[in-house]
């Protein structure tokens, strides 16, 4: 089955530092998104992102689609304490259901 | 415009016994997609269901069953519960499916806790 893996798993960062979590994969995908879960909710859809080196931003998150189309990461820059929660990548290639990593829980202490 | 609405929110349930969980997606939504989530494997793809036939199937055993409703709404059902069922039940809407963008929209989920 597909594999994704994503990393770190956990980060404790101080207010005003930058983040880098990243997702790589056994296998090419064509589509990769990044969602975040705060506590007690669903995951919502931060960033999605469709070709091969495409580089998004969102307010202060960045992402990039790998050029192997194998990897994704996901950059948030100056944290605040309400970016606390669990990042999740996914990545779905035609009809196939999207297939989540384990997802990177981040703590912001003030 | 009214989220993706998931009842029941919690529930405690003995080994043995059956659950059903319900989810509203948002209006105009077609696709419905059930997602296990436990803190050691993160989300597990269920099922999807889209204009009342299941498109795809994760890898559960057959106690894991849904369906799809006309009006969109969909159940998933538990039977024989086991204590490893115990986790969070994310039901999640999109408009055509996870066939196009992979834009879903989770509820707040359902967590089951099995005694």
């Amino acid at each position: 089955g597909q594999q994704l893996n994503q990393s770190p798993q956990s980060m404790f960062i101080q207010e005003g530092e930058d983040v880098s979590m990243n997702c790589t994969s056994s296998s090419i995908f064509n589509t990769w998104l990044w969602y975040k879960q705060d506590p007690g909710e669903g995951p919502v859809l931060l960033i999605a992102l469709y070709k091969a080196g495409e580089l998004t931003s969102n307010g202060r998150l960045t992402a990039q689609f790998g050029i192997t189309r194998k990897d994704s990461f996901l950059n948030i820059s100056a944290s605040i304490p309400s970016d606390v929660g669990i990042y999740f990548c996914a990545e779905k290639s035609g009809n196939t259901p999207l297939v989540f990593g384990k997802g990177t829980r981040l703590s912001v202490i003030a | 415009k009214a989220g993706v609405t998931q009842t029941p929110r919690y529930l405690i349930k003995t080994r043995g016994q059956q659950v059903t969980l319900s989810c509203s997606p948002i209006s105009g939504h077609r696709s419905v997609s059930w997602y296990q989530q436990t803190p050691g494997q993160g989300l597990q793809f269920l099922f999807e269901y889209f204009s009342e036939t299941q498109r795809n199937k994760g890898n559960f055993p057959g106690r894991f069953s849904g369906r799809q409703f006309s009006n969109s709404r969909s159940e998933m059902n538990v039977s024989t519960l086991e204590l490893g069922d115990s986790a969070l039940y994310l039901c999640a809407s999109s408009l055509q499916g996870q066939g196009n963008t992979g834009e879903l929209f989770f509820g707040e989920g359902s967590r089951l806790t099995v005694l």
